[in-house]
């Protein structure tokens, strides 16, 4: 089974600010990962697929990179409205594990 | 409009089973493959269930112990998850999620339902 380390558990930071999320894999996953945005009572949001690819209809600010074990979700130019919980999920293997999130909070 | 709607949750005592239900609309349901994901309070997601385009293939991650079993009605547009020896911990909001692909190999979760709430106690 793969586990998936995010970090960190929550941070805070400022509108405009460049924030960087990174999880990481327990073993080599090639690009078989995919970051979400949850907010409470909302449908969970695809952000960033095949660990780079930006999702349809997600802002530019938001980019993701890396691959094997060690991967990045960055956003640049922080906006109020991306206070929210962020996950990473592979999906190299059964049981497709998510990270146990990121809060972020806007200061 | 393309969505997901999940129904079905409630109040369930320990030890009793639940159906699940996720109605699609606005796309052509049979050609995508569904899974299911939930949220424990204060906790992270949790990937609980696939199932492919014709429902003969799922998977379940292991500590589901065999309790949880992912069906699909592709003439009513309809996913199906049946929970059964239902447990506290399996307190949770319960979301499908239509999958798609990248590449014929990089699958990622692109249509979410904002969850029915199962709550089991007694």
């Amino acid at each position: 089974e793969i586990q998936m380390t995010q970090s960190p558990s929550s941070l805070s930071a400022s509108v405009g600010d460049r924030v960087t999320i990174t999880c990481r894999a327990s073993e080599n996953i090639a690009k078989y990962l995919n970051w979400y945005q949850l907010k409470p009572g909302r449908a969970p949001r695809l952000l960033i697929y095949a660990a780079s690819s930006l999702q349809g209809g997600v802002p530019s600010r938001f980019s993701g990179s890396g691959s094997g074990t060690d991967f990045t979700l960055i956003i640049s130019g922080l906006q109020p409205e991306d206070c929210a919980t962020y996950y990473c999920q592979e999906t190299y293997s059964v049981p497709y594990n998510f990270g146990q999130g990121t809060t972020l909070e806007i200061k | 409009e393309v969505q997901v709607v999940e129904s079905g949750g409630g109040l369930v005592q320990p030890g009793g089973s639940l159906r699940l239900s996720c109605e699609a609309s606005g796309f052509t349901f049979s050609e995508y493959e569904m899974h299911w994901a939930r949220q424990a309070p204060g906790k992270g997601l949790e990937w609980i269930s696939y199932i492919d385009v014709s429902g003969d293939t799922t998977y379940y991650p292991e500590s589901m112990g065999g309790r949880f079993t992912s069906s699909r009605d592709n003439a009513k547009n309809s996913l199906f998850l049946q929970m059964s020896s239902l447990r506290v911990e399996d307190t949770a909001v319960y979301y499908c999620a239509r999958a798609n692909y990248y590449e014929d190999k990089y699958w990622y979760l692109d249509l979410w339902g904002r969850g029915t709430r199962v709550t089991v106690s007694s």
